[in-house]
């Protein structure tokens, strides 16, 4: 597709368990960001990758939270031992090269909901 | 601490008028501040940017512009239509940090026909 993709569209989990959620980013971009929206609320940074590695990972709210991003495209966000604190939207951006970039585009994001 | 932060939750407006979303922000070394506009479970999409050099841009339709001495940023929307109903953000983008985004908590803006 022409945009950035991000699987599932919904997913409901009970506290406690493991769960990944995937960004298909736009072909060629480089820069891809994880970022974590409550209700009501702006997206917060969680976690930037420049190609494979992760850049800066400041945002990521403890150890339960991973990402990778193994061959520079697709990337998974990855959380342990769910809460029901980690409730929210979760949305993947991308950009062509990174810092410089004007414009970062994002996917229709992950609504996760622990029970 | 650093924050970009918006002035009203809420902003009703009829078709036609035009419609003007006020941010505030804190942090003086900013170096864009963006505009985004999310409809209801999709992700924010770009609508305009503005350099921190500058103090006014227009887009179509749209108009942003800066007042670095108060440190706000505004989004004026012309002839507002149906389909501008949305939540706006005003974001700042941080080239130091990766590029990432720093957002406000976000104004909805309702169309009245």
């Amino acid at each position: 597709g022409a945009g950035v993709s991000q699987t599932p569209s919904n997913k409901v989990t009970e506290k406690g368990k493991y769960v990944e959620l995937r960004c298909d980013p736009i072909s060629g971009h480089t820069a891809l960001y994880w970022y974590r929206q409550s209700l009501g609320q702006g997206p917060e940074f969680l976690i930037y990758f420049q190609g494979t590695g992760a850049a800066d990972d400041s945002g990521l709210p403890n150890d339960r939270f991973f990402a990778v991003r193994p061959e520079g495209s697709v990337s998974t966000l990855k959380i342990q031992r769910t809460e029901r604190g980690d409730s929210a939207v979760y949305l993947c951006a991308s950009s062509l090269m990174g810092p410089g970039d004007r414009e970062a585009f994002f996917g229709q994001g992950t609504r996760l909901t622990v029970v | 601490g650093e924050s970009v932060g918006l002035h009203l939750p809420t902003l009703s407006v009829q078709e036609g008028d035009n419609s003007i979303i006020n941010c505030a922000y804190s942090n003086s070394a900013s170096d864009y501040f963006i505009w985004y506009k999310q409809e209801s479970g999709k992700g924010p999409q770009f609508i305009i940017d503005i350099r921190s050099n500058m103090d006014k841009r227009q887009g179509q339709r749209v108009t942003v512009l800066l007042n670095k001495t108060v440190k706000h940023l505004s989004l004026q929307i012309a002839a507002t239509q149906p389909g501008d109903s949305a939540v706006y953000f005003c974001a700042e983008r941080r080239y130091n940090q990766g590029g990432k985004l720093i957002f406000g908590q976000g104004t909805e803006l309702s169309v009245k026909p």
